[in-house]
């Protein structure tokens, strides 16, 4: 079956650090893949998108690479800062779907001044 | 103006009882959505309508019924609750169903089933 696993369900770094969080997909190869964040007591926020013929993909400090290959997607947070603490969710498209996205368990970031 | 708006935030009910929850978008999307929280934090998608059809209907007890009476609007009636239907319920809207389509969540509404 179609899993998505997002290895740290929590990272804590210190304020002007790059953050790196981690997700993995096994047994499919999506189309895209999605990047939200999620602040307590909210619903989550779409990021970024990054499809399956793209590297890397940059918005302001973020940036998310896409590696087919190894069948996983990194998201980096430069210049980190406390603000960017939140849970960050992968969402990839769901194979043989229209729009249907799988979302991964999120990494929970913590930005300590 | 809030995009996506649910309501209730909160909802707090006897087990067996039979519950609604309401979703309006202002964004004028075609498409709408039903994802599920649990308590380990999975987002799983329940259903989804394009232009009031359903699209997506996940494995999901009948005891559910979506219902969208215009595109904005996707509501929610759960019938006879269950203690394992405590989750956080949000409603989502996308433009259309094309790839890559982002979603436009709700703040969600925290169902307790006591």
């Amino acid at each position: 079956s179609q899993k998505i696993e997002q290895n740290s369900e929590a990272l804590n770094i210190q304020e002007g650090k790059t953050a790196t969080l981690t997700c993995n997909y096994t047994n499919y190869s999506p189309a895209y893949l999605q990047w939200y964040r999620q602040d307590p007591g909210r619903g989550p926020v779409f990021l970024l998108l990054i499809r399956e013929n793209e590297k890397e993909k940059r918005k302001e400090r973020l940036k998310v690479t896409f590696d087919t290959t190894l069948k996983q997607s990194l998201f980096h947070i430069t210049a980190s800062q406390p603000a960017d603490s939140a849970t960050y969710l992968c969402a990839p498209l769901r194979g043989g779907s229209q729009g249907n996205l799988i979302f991964g368990k999120g990494t929970k970031l913590s930005v300590k001044p | 103006d809030t995009a996506v708006s649910q309501t209730p935030k909160y909802l707090v009910t006897q087990m067996g009882n039979d519950k609604s929850i309401k979703c309006e978008q202002n964004l004028g999307h075609d498409t709408m959505y039903w994802y599920k929280q649990d308590s380990k934090k999975f987002l799983k998608i329940m259903f989804s309508y394009n232009n009031k059809e359903l699209i997506i209907n996940e494995t999901v007890p009948n005891r559910f019924s979506p219902k969208s009476p215009d595109k904005a609007h996707l509501n929610l009636h759960i019938n006879s609750l269950e203690l394992g239907d405590s989750a956080v319920y949000f409603c989502a809207s996308s433009l259309g169903l094309g790839l890559g389509e982002k979603l436009f969540f709700g703040s969600g509404t925290q169902l307790s089933v006591l």
